[in-house]
């Protein structure tokens, strides 16, 4: 069981370039999680789904699109990427089902990624 | 809209002395509360919550939080710390499926 996993760890990119993170759970976890974290600004949740099929805008949601074509993965998209975009990525998931168990988090190790 | 507040953005402490950092959430959530803590070069991992009941919960590593609805505080606490512990620190809140977090508490454990 390897929980919540991201790839790739690190990327550099040049601004302009696209990539996709793939965010995988073996959980069978409903709801899956897309943040960035900046230096003195914790989480933001940039978008979100609900299930297989879903997606939703989180916080921080422009200049990011996401797939979720399989209940146990999640793509985090740059189509063009910015240099504010320069941060570490993380996914994270949680079950549905009672009340209390939806809303205690997964996170995966994070990915680093650097726009020049 | 929730909103979360560490009042410390870093607390330096000596081996063995107590610790305490403090947050405050806006009285308009809903009262699902967490702190997590990231190690350095890690992803986040649960400490504690507090979903309903008593209001004293006890977390991993001995910590432990105490929920006070009247002073909307969720502060964490540890009372010997080591220096393992050096990390950093984030309260959540949760509205529905949905976690807003502090900006975290750096916490560097001297010897």
């Amino acid at each position: 069981n390897a929980g919540v996993t991201q790839t790739p760890k690190f990327r550099v990119l040049k601004t302009g370039q696209s990539m996709t993170l793939l965010c995988a759970q073996d959980m069978n976890h409903e709801y899956m999680y897309w943040y960035r974290q900046d230096p003195g600004m914790g989480l933001r949740l940039i978008h979100y789904s609900v299930g297989e099929g879903t997606t939703a805008k989180g916080e921080v949601p422009d200049g990011y699109n996401v797939s979720r074509l399989k209940k146990q993965n999640f793509l985090l998209g740059l189509e063009s990427a910015a240099p504010s975009q320069t941060s570490v990525y993380f996914c994270a998931s949680s079950p549905a089902g009672g009340p209390h168990t939806r809303r205690e988090q997964f996170f995966g190790p994070g990915t680093r990624l650097t726009v020049l | 809209a929730q909103s979360v507040t560490q009042l410390d953005s870093q607390v330096p402490v000596f081996e063995e002395a107590p610790v305490e950092l403090r947050c405050n959430y806006s009285s308009s959530v809903s009262v699902y509360l967490f702190w997590y803590v990231q190690y350095p070069n890690q992803g986040l991992q649960l400490l504690l919550k507090y979903l309903s009941g008593s209001t004293l919960v006890k977390g991993i590593n001995g910590f432990e939080a105490e929920f006070n609805k009247s002073q909307t505080s969720f502060h964490l606490r540890k009372p010997s710390v080591h220096i393992s512990d050096t990390a950093e620190y984030f309260c959540a809140v949760t509205k529905d499926y949905k976690l807003s977090f502090g900006a975290g508490t750096t916490v560097t454990v001297r010897a």
